[in-house]
């Protein structure tokens, strides 16, 4: 069983749609969750954190279940902007600031078309 | 300009070949990391430094070496290219001091072994 899991997608959903993606953790200590987003053939790039019960920036939320160990992003009104892969991080060790051994999704393709 | 900036951003080579990965930064970050990504794998961490001269192995470091001769620049070597090497890398720098556990990539590294 991989560490981090997502689905794959492609999640192919019409602007102005709200559209959700989960992500799954093995590790039950782990404290620390990211949502990175990556365009076509470019670098990732800090989406969002989330810590304790969630975090909200905007249109995005991403919400965090301990309990079930999965991590969720949800986007609400999405634009054809939001086109990316968006990948799933965790921290499993816990410690914060820890880089090293952040582990990552494969990640989960949206296409927003018009 | 990129703050994180990896040299060459495409290459082909042969089996058998050395090659090296440029990065150099300008962010100022004393740990910096080098990933490959691999379709459905998502990215795993080669090795990384969090300072000139050290060295630790990550998930996947057979095949490769690294060498951090200055605060801004890590570079990665494979010393006899084999064909699963193929794959997009990424240099990565991290502030542990700054936005908590943000990760920065470079443009990423195409490389191709034929």
């Amino acid at each position: 069983r991989k560490e981090v899991e997502q689905d794959p997608g492609p999640f192919n959903v019409p602007e102005g749609a709200t559209v959700a993606f989960n992500c799954t953790y093995s590790n039950s200590a782990s404290q620390s969750f990211f949502w990175y987003r990556q365009d076509c053939r470019k670098e990732p790039k800090l989406l969002m954190s989330v810590y304790s019960s969630g975090n909200e920036d905007g249109r995005f939320t991403a919400q965090l279940n301990r309990a079930s160990q999965y991590i969720s992003l949800l986007i609400r009104d999405s634009k054809l902007s939001d086109s990316a892969t968006y990948l799933c991080v965790v921290n499993p060790r816990g410690e914060l600031n820890n880089n090293n051994d952040m582990r990552f999704g494969a990640g989960t393709r949206l296409t927003v078309k018009p | 300009d990129a703050d994180v900036t990896q040299t060459p951003r495409n290459r082909i080579t042969k089996t058998g070949k050395r090659i090296m990965l440029e990065c150099s930064q300008t962010k100022g970050h004393d740990r910096m990391y080098w990933y490959r990504q691999d379709p459905g794998l998502g990215l795993r961490l080669i090795y990384y430094s969090f300072d000139v001269k050290d060295i630790n192995k990550g998930e996947i470091s057979d095949g490769y070496s690294v060498s951090r001769q200055a605060q801004a620049k890590f570079s990665l070597s494979l010393e006899s290219a084999i064909p699963n090497q193929t794959a997009l890398y990424f240099c990565a720098t991290s502030d542990p001091g700054g936005a908590g556990n943000t990760i920065y990539f470079g443009e990423g590294s195409w490389l191709t072994v034929v």
